[in-house]
């Protein structure tokens, strides 16, 4: 068990929904980082939050957001949803940088 | 830009056979390089980072820059070796620091 909860564990909604995964990180740990992974293009970085700011964007799409609140936990919103964004959604935490923990990860399908 | 890049998307080897991943990746400064792993059913977790040269459950990855690669290697795979396994490049920069992921190899030990 790394520290890291992410809820809900699975996700099932409509096209053209809103939803919200939410994540805490591991005690501590200032950094979080979310990331989406599709069977065909793995592990791709969305966003990353340092101590309540935006610190790094990735391939994040303008439909989707996020933000992390002062306790530190972090939450991504995805709205106007697509098929195409039935993925897993992983969150990370990191004090350093490079050893990133990541949560169990949250599965949305879109149907 | 930073890229990794794991050419197999699966790969199966019998069960005390050498093992071999490959990790080719792209980056104009100084990388830092690491192997995740995630195990069926579990989350995904730092296997081993180049700077600390360490063995992990007897795995072990060499950084070649000449060659730009880290391979992973294990001289006798074993059938709890099976999971799929990530390249990830570290870097630093706007005051960040983060992962880039290769698409994962997936590790099959046959019996």
């Amino acid at each position: 068990d790394s520290g890291v909860t992410q809820t809900p564990k699975h996700l099932i909604t409509a096209t053209g929904q809103r939803v919200t995964l939410r994540c805490s990180p591991r005690s501590g740990d200032l950094s979080v980082y979310w990331y989406q992974q599709s069977l065909d293009q793995g592990l791709q970085f969305l966003i990353q939050y340092y101590n309540g700011e935006e610190r790094a964007k990735g391939n994040i799409l303008e439909r989707f957001s996020a933000q992390q609140f002062p306790d530190l936990h972090s939450e991504l919103n995805l709205s106007s949803l697509e098929l195409g964004d039935s993925a897993l959604y992983f969150c990370a935490s990191s004090a350093l940088g490079y050893e990133q923990y990541f949560g169990p990860g949250t599965r949305l399908t879109v149907t | 830009a930073q890229r990794v890049t794991q050419p197999e998307k699966l790969l199966s080897v019998f069960k005390g056979a050498p093992v071999e991943l490959k990790c080719n990746y792209s980056y104009s400064g100084s990388p830092e390089l690491f192997w995740y792993v995630q195990y069926s059913r579990q989350r995904l977790q730092l296997l081993l980072r180049h700077i600390s040269r360490e063995s992990i459950k007897g795995f072990t990855a060499d950084l070649n820059k000449g060659e730009t690669s880290f391979h992973l290697k294990k001289p006798f795979a074993q059938e709890e070796d099976s999971a799929m396994y990530y390249c990830a490049l570290g870097y630093s920069g706007a005051g960040s620091y983060q992962l880039t992921f290769g698409k994962g190899t997936k590790l099959s030990v046959i019996p």
